[in-house]
């Protein structure tokens, strides 16, 4: 299986800020890497598709680049309704797997 | 656009089968494959695994073949089953489309299923 390993575990902001979370996988997975926010309670929601293709409704400022083995996303200006788990996914290879996320906590 | 509804017992016994539904609306069945995903508490997100109209289907080895994915298409729904459980398959279930770019696009609200005696 792929292994994805996101960095940090956690992130402490501010509103305003710019943030990048890393995921790391544990080979090579060309572009094949989406981004997904999870609110407390909630199901994951889809924010970026094959590493940098920003989902239908989802913010100009949240935005995705790598390939290959390294990938991050990058939230421009943090907002109140940012603060939440972030988690990557792989899909280049079966079993799917995903990152073990990344808490975004307002500092 | 595609809604999703997940129902199952909250509740079951070590080494029985957890069994649960997904209920599709909004979106014809043959358009996507048909996942399950899930979270125990604390823990990252797990592919079961995922099923097409045409009744293929393809599951996480990490199971052990315990996972059965099985379709309906006539009530527009989608199942899974899960043998033998223990209390490591207490998780939060969700189902959620998956097309052939590999994304999970729709997904339930997500139900949990607590695995204890």
């Amino acid at each position: 299986d792929i292994q994805m390993t996101q960095s940090p575990s956690s992130l402490s902001a501010s509103v305003g800020d710019r943030v990048t979370i890393t995921c790391r996988a544990s080979q090579s997975i060309s572009g094949y890497l989406n981004w997904y926010q999870q609110k407390p309670g909630k199901a994951p929601k889809l924010l970026i598709y094959a590493a940098s293709s920003l989902h239908s409704g989802v913010p100009s400022r949240f935005s995705g680049s790598g390939s290959g083995t390294d990938f991050t996303l990058t939230i421009s200006s943090l907002q109140p309704e940012d603060f939440a788990p972030y988690y990557c996914q792989q899909s280049y290879s079966s079993p799917v797997t995903f990152g073990q996320g990344t808490n975004l906590e307002i500092k | 656009q595609v809604q999703l509804q997940e129902s199952g017992p909250g509740l079951v016994k070590p080494s029985e089968t957890l069994s649960l539904t997904c209920a599709v609306s909004g979106g014809s069945i043959t358009s996507y494959y048909w996942s399950w995903i899930r979270q125990p508490p604390g823990k990252r997100l797990e592919w079961i695994g995922y099923i097409y109209y045409s009744g293929n289907t393809n599951y996480n080895p990490s199971l052990k073949s315990r996972a059965t994915i099985s379709v309906d298409t006539s009530k527009n729904q989608f199942s899974l089953k899960l043998s033998s459980v223990t209390a490591a398959d207490t998780a939060v279930y969700y189902c959620a489309t998956y097309d052939s770019t590999g994304i999970f696009e729709y997904w339930g609200q997500g139900t949990l299923i607590t695995v204890s005696s």
